[in-house]
């Protein structure tokens, strides 16, 4: 079945500093490709998403490509802010919304 | 804004005792699911609804049940909730023009003593 494998974390960084965080899936077909995040207290929110081999997701200057070569997605940013502490989840679902699947989430704390 | 509430958002309950929570959302989307969030698992489907009265099981279902008698709510009941059912719990609808996208609710944390 489908599989998304993520760095668990926690990551610590300071203020300004690069954030990677691995993702790779294992899946049949074409999945489309998710990063949600969490805020402490809330629920998940979209961050960005891709749909098709090559391309890129981006927004409030995180960004991910879709790399069907090497099944990865991974989120990156180039300077990272205390309020990007958060739970970061890597997912991936089938073309109609279903079949989901998560990663176990990691965690980020920045520093200031 | 999905437009998605979910009550109540904090519960403690006790061993054995009924628990039913609410999700409801104001857009009229078809699908609703539930999911429960556990540290290192990530999000799990419990269960799923494509309609009014029409509902489905996910991966974790064992231990409970889900009514759709309204297409803007959706409730989960744990028949006699017990320790390993304590979770974050989630709702999500899936998008109308983003249909390969489910977006979710803020969360009920559940509390079994």
């Amino acid at each position: 079945g489908n599989s998304v494998t993520q760095m668990e974390g926690p990551v610590t960084l300071s203020e300004e500093a690069f954030l990677t965080i691995n993702c790779t899936y294992t899946a049949t077909g074409y999945p489309s490709l998710f990063w949600y995040v969490q805020y402490p207290g809330e629920g998940l929110q979209l961050l960005l998403k891709a749909t098709k081999a090559d391309d890129k997701g981006s927004n409030k200057g995180f960004e991910a490509t879709y790399r069907k070569e090497t099944t990865s997605f991974h989120l990156e940013k180039g300077s990272v802010q205390v309020s990007d502490s958060a739970v970061y989840f890597c997912a991936l679902s089938d073309n109609y919304g279903q079949n989901f699947v998560f990663g176990p989430g990691t965690r980020l704390s920045v520093l200031p | 804004d999905a437009g998605i509430t979910q009550s109540p958002r904090h519960k403690v309950t006790e061993t054995g005792t009924p628990v039913t929570l609410r999700c409801h959302q104001t857009e009229n989307h078809r699908y609703m699911y539930w999911y429960r969030q556990d540290p290192g698992h990530g999000l799990r489907l419990i269960h799923y609804s494509y309609g009014v009265k029409d509902t489905d099981k996910g991966e974790v279902s064992d231990g409970y049940s889900v009514s759709r008698s309204k297409t803007e709510d959706f409730l989960l009941t744990l028949e006699s909730a017990t320790s390993s059912q304590t979770s974050v719990y989630f709702c999500a609808i899936r998008g109308a023009v983003s249909t390969d996208t489910q977006y979710f609710g803020p969360g009920t944390r559940l509390t079994v003593l």
